[in-house]
């Protein structure tokens, strides 16, 4: 089965620095999302992308965030300068066909800012 | 606006016993409904969905839900607990058409399924 990946697992990094995660959803998949979990809480929604473009972001997505599909294939959330408050694990998550009502999540890379 | 509130932090069944997880959803539109696993340390994992065929959904691993709309409910069930089940469980709403929302689910706080032998 079709399977999304995430790389890496786990991103240390110190705070104000730069991260990119990376994501490689399913090839024909066209609808793209991005979800964090901060420990011990609920999945919350980031961004949704299609179409090369944003379609919807949370209150959580500010200025600091930003998504792109640089080649076709990668789905990559960029988080310019990191605060503590971003540690969490990120989930990438796709859409598409044969199901077109069922998200397929990534396996999630740990974000830990210090 | 949609939103899940999953009644139940945390619960312990015996390992055998009935598990019931409850979920109840607000949406302004019809929804689609799912119940996501997730084992420690790992992704989510789908066990099932409602997406407006049969109001009674089976899933993996022996779970079922039953979409009660009446209610604004979607409670997941199992009739025996396995050592194997624990777990945090996660329920979420999505809208079922189009726009920008398309597919955005929105998760509840999640429950905490603990097995007792």
């Amino acid at each position: 089965e079709p399977e999304v990946t995430q790389t890496p697992s786990h991103q240390v990094t110190q705070m104000g620095q730069e991260v990119i995660l990376r994501c490689v959803p399913i090839s024909n998949h066209l609808y793209f999302y991005w979800y964090r979990q901060i420990l011990g809480q609920k999945v919350e929604f980031l961004v949704s992308f299609y179409n090369n473009e944003i379609s919807e972001k949370s209150e959580i997505f500010d200025d600091q965030f930003s998504v792109e599909r640089p080649d076709g294939s990668n789905f990559t959330l960029k988080i310019r300068s990191t605060k503590l408050e971003d540690s969490a694990m990120y989930f990438c998550a796709c859409l598409g066909a044969p199901s077109t009502d069922t998200q397929y999540f990534g396996p999630g890379t740990r974000l830990t800012v210090l | 606006a949609q939103s899940v509130t999953q009644l139940g932090s945390h619960v312990s069944v015996s390992e055998g016993a009935l598990v019931l997880l409850r979920c109840n959803y607000s949406s302004s539109v019809p929804p689609y409904l799912f119940w996501y696993v997730q084992y420690p340390n790992q992704g989510l994992q789908l066990l099932l969905k409602y997406t407006s065929a049969a109001t009674l959904v089976k899933g993996i691993n022996g779970f079922e839900a039953e979409f009660k709309k009446s209610e604004t409910s979607f409670h997941l069930t199992k009739p025996s607990a396995h050592m194997s089940d624990a777990a945090e469980y996660f329920c979420a709403v999505s809208p079922n058409a189009g726009g920008t929302s398309y597919g955005k689910l929105t998760f509840g706080q999640g429950t905490i399924l603990t097995v007792h032998p």
